[in-house]
């Protein structure tokens, strides 16, 4: 596709289930980002990857989070033993080079709510 | 640390009204601004941007300026639409770093 893609768009879940969230980049995009948006906010950052290398992983808020990128391509978010606090929008981004003044391209987000 | 402060929510206009966002920004390193925007039902898209100062970023009749004096990246549009309601985010990368930061968006609704 032209676009970034995630999946699945919506997933509500109980607590205390894992989740796994994807995200397919641009076709050739280096760089690949995972951001969370709580309802009212802006996104915040969790993790990039460049190629399949984990670059930063500050933005992760606890070890219950954790991402992927083994191919340097498609991304999987894991959150493990979900609480009722990480119910948020999930945005995924890619981007064509390094450089961080280039422009991040935004996929349309996995809506998650864990009950 | 770094951060982005815009103008709060939610902000109704008439449709061919004047539009003025406001989006100010604290950043420890020499930083590029950005606005993006939400359409209902969509994804983050990238609206505007603007690199060093004085710099104006441009796209779809809207405007922003980069202010390194008063630290600001306010966005305008001379004569709003229907179609430009939306969720309007300012942000800023550092250089040299790879994280956008983004302020806690502005939902605009124009009425016709």
């Amino acid at each position: 596709g032209a676009g970034v893609s995630q999946s699945p768009r919506y997933k509500v879940t109980k607590r205390g289930q894992d989740v796994a969230l994807r995200c397919d980049p641009i076709s050739g995009h280096v760089s690949l980002y995972w951001y969370r948006q709580a309802l009212g906010q802006g996104p915040e950052f969790l993790t990039y990857f460049n190629y399949e290398a984990q670059q930063d992983k500050s933005g992760l808020p606890n070890d219950r989070f954790s991402a992927e990128r083994p191919e340097g391509s498609i991304s999987t978010l894991t959150i493990q033993r979900t609480e009722q606090r990480d119910s948020a929008m999930y945005r995924c981004a890619s981007k064509n080079g390094q450089g961080g003044r280039e422009t991040q391209y935004f996929g349309p987000g996995t809506r998650l709510l864990v009950l | 640390g770094n951060s982005v402060t815009q103008m709060e929510g939610p902000v109704t206009l008439s449709e061919e009204a004047f539009l003025t966002i406001n989006c100010t920004y604290t950043a420890t390193g020499y930083p590029s601004l950005f606005w993006y925007v939400q359409y209902p039902g969509e994804g983050l898209q990238l609206l505007l941007k603007a690199t060093k100062a004085d710099d104006k970023g441009s796209n779809k009749g809207f405007e922003a300026t980069y202010r390194k004096e008063t630290t600001s990246f306010h966005l305008e549009k001379g004569s709003v639409q229907v179609s430009d309601s939306a969720v309007y985010f300012c942000a800023l990368i550092i250089q040299g770093a790879q994280k956008l930061v983004f302020g806690q968006g502005t939902r605009l609704t124009i009425n016709p």
